[in-house]
Protein backbone atom coordinates (compact mmCIF):
# COMPACT_ATOMS: atom_id res chain seq x y z
CA UNK A 1 0.00 0.00 0.00
CA UNK A 2 1.70 2.92 -1.27
CA UNK A 3 -1.02 5.38 -0.81
CA UNK A 4 -4.38 6.55 -1.59
CA UNK A 5 -5.83 5.32 -4.76
CA UNK A 6 -9.18 6.70 -6.33
CA UNK A 7 -11.23 5.17 -9.56
CA UNK A 8 -11.73 5.65 -12.31
CA UNK A 9 -9.08 8.64 -12.97
CA UNK A 10 -11.33 10.33 -15.86
CA UNK A 11 -14.95 9.71 -15.98
CA UNK A 12 -16.91 11.57 -19.17
CA UNK A 13 -21.01 11.01 -19.11
CA UNK A 14 -24.03 12.64 -20.55
CA UNK A 15 -25.96 15.53 -17.82
CA UNK A 16 -28.59 13.25 -16.27
CA UNK A 17 -25.76 10.31 -15.63
CA UNK A 18 -25.26 9.02 -13.06
CA UNK A 19 -21.80 8.38 -11.28
CA UNK A 20 -20.05 6.78 -8.79
CA UNK A 21 -16.44 7.38 -8.09
CA UNK A 22 -14.44 5.05 -5.53
CA UNK A 23 -11.43 5.90 -2.96
CA UNK A 24 -8.86 3.79 -1.56
CA UNK A 25 -7.31 5.28 1.72
CA UNK A 26 -4.28 4.45 3.35
CA UNK A 27 -5.14 1.04 5.12
CA UNK A 28 -4.32 2.53 9.07
CA UNK A 29 -6.00 5.95 7.88
CA UNK A 30 -9.21 6.00 9.93
CA UNK A 31 -10.37 9.62 8.40
CA UNK A 32 -11.52 10.38 4.91
CA UNK A 33 -12.48 13.16 2.97
CA UNK A 34 -13.89 14.35 -0.45
CA UNK A 35 -13.14 17.47 -2.05
CA UNK A 36 -14.10 18.69 -5.63
CA UNK A 37 -11.32 20.98 -7.13
CA UNK A 38 -12.41 23.28 -10.45
CA UNK A 39 -9.57 25.01 -12.25
CA UNK A 40 -7.48 27.48 -11.06
CA UNK A 41 -9.57 27.02 -7.51
CA UNK A 42 -8.36 25.12 -4.07
CA UNK A 43 -9.90 21.94 -3.31
CA UNK A 44 -13.43 22.69 -2.22
CA UNK A 45 -14.79 19.88 1.15
CA UNK A 46 -17.20 17.67 0.21
CA UNK A 47 -17.43 15.31 3.21
CA UNK A 48 -15.39 13.62 5.95
CA UNK A 49 -15.87 9.96 7.74
CA UNK A 50 -14.30 8.96 10.81
CA UNK A 51 -14.47 5.20 10.25
CA UNK A 52 -18.03 4.39 8.78
CA UNK A 53 -19.80 7.60 10.41
CA UNK A 54 -19.92 10.81 8.27
CA UNK A 55 -18.95 13.60 10.36
CA UNK A 56 -19.07 16.25 8.67
CA UNK A 57 -20.71 17.55 5.11
CA UNK A 58 -20.70 20.50 3.52
CA UNK A 59 -23.69 22.54 3.16
CA UNK A 60 -22.41 23.16 -0.60
CA UNK A 61 -23.91 19.71 -1.59
CA UNK A 62 -26.90 19.30 -2.80
CA UNK A 63 -29.34 16.29 -2.09
CA UNK A 64 -27.55 14.85 -5.66
CA UNK A 65 -24.31 13.84 -3.86
CA UNK A 66 -24.14 11.10 -1.56
CA UNK A 67 -20.89 9.12 0.10
CA UNK A 68 -20.73 6.41 1.87
CA UNK A 69 -17.63 4.19 3.40
CA UNK A 70 -19.73 1.42 4.42
CA UNK A 71 -17.05 -0.58 6.50
CA UNK A 72 -14.67 2.07 7.38
CA UNK A 73 -12.24 1.07 4.86
CA UNK A 74 -12.97 2.62 1.00
CA UNK A 75 -15.29 4.94 0.36
CA UNK A 76 -17.85 5.47 -2.33
CA UNK A 77 -19.11 9.45 -3.76
CA UNK A 78 -22.30 9.53 -5.98
CA UNK A 79 -23.66 11.88 -8.15
CA UNK A 80 -27.36 11.43 -9.47
CA UNK A 81 -28.49 13.37 -12.49
CA UNK A 82 -25.37 15.07 -13.41
CA UNK A 83 -25.05 18.80 -14.52
CA UNK A 84 -22.42 20.10 -16.67
CA UNK A 85 -21.13 22.23 -13.56
CA UNK A 86 -20.33 19.06 -11.17
CA UNK A 87 -17.48 18.79 -13.99
CA UNK A 88 -14.65 18.79 -12.03
CA UNK A 89 -11.70 17.14 -10.25
CA UNK A 90 -12.53 15.11 -7.20
CA UNK A 91 -9.99 14.65 -4.76
CA UNK A 92 -9.70 12.09 -1.85
CA UNK A 93 -7.91 12.14 1.08
CA UNK A 94 -7.25 9.79 4.30
CA UNK A 95 -5.15 10.72 7.39
CA UNK A 96 -5.28 8.99 10.72
CA UNK A 97 -6.29 10.31 14.33
CA UNK A 98 -3.55 8.17 16.10
CA UNK A 99 -0.94 11.20 15.94
CA UNK A 100 -1.00 14.06 17.93
CA UNK A 101 -3.58 15.74 18.90
CA UNK A 102 -4.23 18.66 16.26
CA UNK A 103 -2.44 17.06 13.57
CA UNK A 104 -4.81 16.59 10.22
CA UNK A 105 -2.00 15.53 7.32
CA UNK A 106 -3.71 14.43 5.06
CA UNK A 107 -2.77 12.21 2.40
CA UNK A 108 -4.44 13.03 -1.24
CA UNK A 109 -5.40 10.44 -3.84
CA UNK A 110 -4.79 11.36 -7.73
CA UNK A 111 -8.47 12.42 -8.47
CA UNK A 112 -11.15 11.58 -10.77
CA UNK A 113 -11.63 14.09 -13.41
CA UNK A 114 -15.47 14.18 -14.10
CA UNK A 115 -16.25 15.52 -17.28
CA UNK A 116 -19.98 16.02 -18.26
CA UNK A 117 -21.37 16.98 -21.28
CA UNK B 1 -16.79 30.13 0.80
CA UNK B 2 -13.08 29.66 0.81
CA UNK B 3 -11.11 30.13 4.34
CA UNK B 4 -7.40 30.58 3.20
CA UNK B 5 -6.80 33.42 0.72
CA UNK B 6 -3.33 33.14 -0.71
CA UNK B 7 -1.25 36.25 -1.83
CA UNK B 8 -0.24 37.32 -4.29
CA UNK B 9 -2.64 34.82 -7.01
CA UNK B 10 0.65 34.16 -9.21
CA UNK B 11 4.27 35.04 -8.47
CA UNK B 12 7.28 34.25 -10.80
CA UNK B 13 11.10 34.31 -10.06
CA UNK B 14 14.13 33.21 -10.94
CA UNK B 15 15.74 30.14 -9.53
CA UNK B 16 18.28 30.69 -6.53
CA UNK B 17 15.55 33.24 -5.11
CA UNK B 18 13.07 33.29 -2.18
CA UNK B 19 9.89 33.16 -2.81
CA UNK B 20 7.10 34.46 -0.21
CA UNK B 21 3.46 33.35 -0.03
CA UNK B 22 0.86 34.94 2.69
CA UNK B 23 -2.43 33.51 3.47
CA UNK B 24 -5.15 35.36 5.09
CA UNK B 25 -7.97 33.10 7.11
CA UNK B 26 -11.34 34.63 8.88
CA UNK B 27 -12.25 32.35 11.80
CA UNK B 28 -10.60 30.72 15.27
CA UNK B 29 -7.70 27.36 13.90
CA UNK B 30 -6.32 24.94 15.86
CA UNK B 31 -3.47 24.77 12.86
CA UNK B 32 -2.78 25.78 9.65
CA UNK B 33 -1.56 23.67 7.03
CA UNK B 34 0.50 24.36 3.51
CA UNK B 35 0.16 21.83 0.68
CA UNK B 36 1.87 21.93 -2.66
CA UNK B 37 0.27 20.90 -6.14
CA UNK B 38 1.54 20.10 -9.77
CA UNK B 39 0.72 17.98 -11.98
CA UNK B 40 3.17 15.12 -11.37
CA UNK B 41 2.44 14.13 -7.73
CA UNK B 42 -0.57 15.92 -6.96
CA UNK B 43 -1.47 17.27 -3.76
CA UNK B 44 1.10 17.03 -1.33
CA UNK B 45 1.29 18.32 2.49
CA UNK B 46 4.23 20.47 3.26
CA UNK B 47 4.29 21.66 6.81
CA UNK B 48 1.54 22.12 9.83
CA UNK B 49 1.88 24.76 12.29
CA UNK B 50 -0.56 24.76 15.45
CA UNK B 51 -1.81 28.12 16.96
CA UNK B 52 0.16 28.28 19.61
CA UNK B 53 3.17 28.19 17.42
CA UNK B 54 4.92 31.70 16.20
CA UNK B 55 7.44 29.95 13.60
CA UNK B 56 7.82 26.72 11.73
CA UNK B 57 11.07 25.62 9.75
CA UNK B 58 11.15 22.44 7.66
CA UNK B 59 14.37 22.34 5.33
CA UNK B 60 13.61 25.13 2.85
CA UNK B 61 10.35 26.27 3.81
CA UNK B 62 9.56 28.55 6.73
CA UNK B 63 6.29 29.52 8.05
CA UNK B 64 4.48 32.02 10.28
CA UNK B 65 1.41 32.46 11.82
CA UNK B 66 0.16 35.80 13.67
CA UNK B 67 -3.02 34.75 14.92
CA UNK B 68 -3.81 38.64 15.61
CA UNK B 69 -3.84 39.14 12.26
CA UNK B 70 -5.08 35.87 11.08
CA UNK B 71 -2.57 35.60 8.67
CA UNK B 72 0.35 33.42 7.74
CA UNK B 73 3.31 33.09 5.67
CA UNK B 74 4.96 30.58 3.55
CA UNK B 75 8.94 31.61 3.01
CA UNK B 76 10.72 29.21 0.07
CA UNK B 77 14.36 29.75 0.10
CA UNK B 78 16.88 29.05 -2.25
CA UNK B 79 13.63 28.34 -5.13
CA UNK B 80 14.65 25.41 -7.52
CA UNK B 81 12.85 24.94 -10.76
CA UNK B 82 10.77 21.85 -9.55
CA UNK B 83 9.10 23.87 -6.65
CA UNK B 84 6.86 25.65 -9.67
CA UNK B 85 3.74 24.31 -8.37
CA UNK B 86 0.16 25.97 -6.80
CA UNK B 87 0.78 26.39 -3.11
CA UNK B 88 -2.39 26.58 -0.76
CA UNK B 89 -2.88 27.44 2.61
CA UNK B 90 -5.12 25.01 4.72
CA UNK B 91 -7.18 25.71 8.09
CA UNK B 92 -9.62 23.56 10.34
CA UNK B 93 -13.03 24.11 11.41
CA UNK B 94 -16.29 22.90 12.25
CA UNK B 95 -16.84 20.45 15.61
CA UNK B 96 -14.13 18.28 15.57
CA UNK B 97 -12.00 20.92 13.85
CA UNK B 98 -12.03 18.42 11.09
CA UNK B 99 -13.73 20.31 8.02
CA UNK B 100 -10.39 21.57 6.13
CA UNK B 101 -11.18 24.91 3.97
CA UNK B 102 -8.22 25.52 1.13
CA UNK B 103 -7.58 28.91 -0.43
CA UNK B 104 -7.27 29.52 -3.42
CA UNK B 105 -3.98 29.15 -3.95
CA UNK B 106 -0.55 31.06 -5.17
CA UNK B 107 0.67 29.87 -8.22
CA UNK B 108 4.68 29.74 -7.98
CA UNK B 109 7.02 29.69 -11.33
CA UNK B 110 10.84 29.29 -10.76
CA UNK B 111 12.30 30.06 -13.97
CA UNK B 112 15.85 28.54 -14.38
Amino acid sequence: DTGVSQDPRHKITKRGQNVTFRCDPISEHNRLYWYRQTLGQGPEFLTYFQNEAQLEKSRLLSDRFSAERPKGSFSTLEIQRTEQGDSAMYLCASSSSHRLAGNNEQFFGPGTRLTVL
Amino acid sequence: SQQGEEDPQALSIQEGENATMNCSYKTSINNLQWYRQNSGRGLVHLILIRSNEREKHSGRLRVTLDTSKKSSSLLITASRAADTASYFCATDEGVGGFKTIFGAGTRLFVKA
